[in-house]
């Protein structure tokens, strides 16, 4: 069964600490992964898309990595305005009109 | 920067009653989506719609739903006897139709609450 999961399911980070969040998948065949953010009572942001291992992509403090079975969302020196769910989602070729399969996210809270 | 919209954005409504979720893709978008998350839990996949038919549908899309664009603007969702399960936040995502343009842009939700 095709499985996107997600940690740690929570972070707390102090203003300025450094770290990763993970997201491991086993999909056959990956299309493309995304990383999506999720303020309280709000839709996914999108945020950055990765189509083939050794991928990168970087926004303000935020990073995006690929490798074959997982991703990684850097966040350097976060602010709390960084705090959010983030969302790791996956498409997979023989999917008719490549839905999204979304793992559980990650909650970051970023103390000032 | 275009946006994918939503109304309502809070919907109460009693059980056996019929809703319709209301969604304004991206004006060049193609391809459409409906996806749910009920309260604490990951967002899941409902329907996907294209050239006015359903390409795929989730085993959560049963006979109750259904998915309409009466026009070219809107696309719609209809629960036509809502159950209290139903009650979660509705997204729904639009994309191009371009290859390599897979990223799909959501809107900012209908939390409907079933009574």
């Amino acid at each position: 069964e095709d499985q996107v999961t997600q940690s740690p399911e929570a972070l707390r980070l102090q203003e300025g600490e450094s770290s990763s969040l993970n997201c491991s998948y086993t999909v056959s065949g990956l299309r493309g992964l995304f990383w999506y953010r999720q303020d309280p009572g709000k839709g996914p942001e999108f945020l950055f898309t990765l189509y083939s291992a050794g991928e990168e992509k970087e926004k303000e403090r935020l990073k995006a990595t690929l490798t074959k079975k997982e991703s990684f969302l850097h966040i350097t020196a976060p602010k709390p305005e960084d705090s959010a769910t983030y969302l790791c989602a996956v498409q997979y070729y023989g999917g008719a009109t490549n839905k999204l399969i979304f793992g559980t996210g990650t909650l970051l809270a970023v103390q000032p | 920067e275009p946006e994918v919209t939503q109304t309502p954005s809070h919907q109460v409504t009693q059980m056996g009653q019929e809703v319709i979720l209301r969604c304004v893709p991206i004006s060049n978008h193609l391809y459409f989506y409906w996806y749910r998350q009920i309260l604490g839990q990951k967002v899941e996949f409902l329907v996907s719609f294209y050239n006015n038919e359903i390409s795929e549908k989730s085993e959560i899309f049963d006979d109750q739903f259904s998915v309409e664009r009466p026009d070219g603007s809107n696309f719609t969702l209809k629960i036509r006897s809502t159950k209290l399960e139903d009650s979660a936040m509705y997204f729904c995502a639009s994309r191009k139709s371009t290859s390599g343009q897979e990223t799909q842009y959501f809107g900012p939700g209908t939390r409907l609450l079933v009574l």
